[in-house]
């Protein structure tokens, strides 16, 4: 079963660092290109972060830039997001979702169930 | 930034009604046009890619249409499952924007 499952999230104070990680199965990850996309409570999807296959490249939205850093494994099956300077308006569910370059020319088709992320004093 | 603008934001219909959802882009882009459903707690589901392309496993009764900025998805006749808040999504160019969803409630 293609699967993507997020682990990491939780409670950090305003200033701090949390790693959420996003684990794949059931498909060749290195394959796939990989975004980060955000939701806080009661509002709407955001794009939060992507990157290629190989992990040469990426790309952020303006609100993370500098404080938020996207990786992955390949050998691990296993994409990250480091978060730095957390701030309160980052409080959200965060989700990893996967790039379909070929079938669908760029469409997250496969999504995991999200890890809430919570930024409070 | 390609600012992408749903309407309307909330939807009230009742089972069997054929219901429509507009998105709209602020410049051009193609038809890199995706649609997702989302119910409360759980993440968000590809319905529709390339504007009017049907994901597996979707049903029939849902549709896309349009390219450039205007767009629009319908569902043909509203079903208890499809009650839930629907999302379209640009990914013409970075940042991938999203609009701000229309929610699909029980008249």
């Amino acid at each position: 079963e293609v699967q993507l499952v997020e682990s990491g999230g939780g409670l950090v104070q305003p200033g701090g660092s949390l790693r959420l990680s996003c684990a794949a199965s059931g498909f060749t990850f290195s394959s796939y290109w990989m975004h980060w996309v955000r939701q806080a409570p009661g509002k709407g999807l955001v794009w939060v972060s992507r990157i290629n296959s190989d992990g040469s490249s990426t790309s952020y939205a303006d609100s993370v830039k500098g404080r938020f850093t996207i990786s992955r494994d390949n050998a691990k099956n296993t994409l990250y997001l480091q978060m730095n300077s957390l701030r309160a308006e980052d409080t959200a569910v965060y989700y990893c979702a996967r790039n379909d370059s070929s079938g669908t020319g760029g469409a997250f088709d496969i999504w995991g169930q999200g890890t809430m992320v919570t930024v409070s004093s | 930034d390609i600012q992408m603008t749903q309407s309307p934001s909330t939807l009230s219909a009742s089972v069997g009604d054929r219901v429509i959802i507009t998105c709209r882009a602020s410049q051009s882009i193609s038809s890199w046009l995706a649609w997702y459903q989302q119910k409360p707690g759980k993440a968000p589901k590809l319905l529709i890619y390339k504007a009017s392309s049907l994901e597996r496993g979707v049903p029939s009764r849902f549709s896309g249409s349009g390219s450039g900025t205007e767009f629009t998805l319908t569902i043909s006749s509203l079903q208890p499952d499809d009650f839930a808040t629907y999302y379209c999504q640009q990914y013409n160019s970075y940042p991938r924007t999203f609009g701000q969803g229309t929610k699909v409630e029980i008249k």
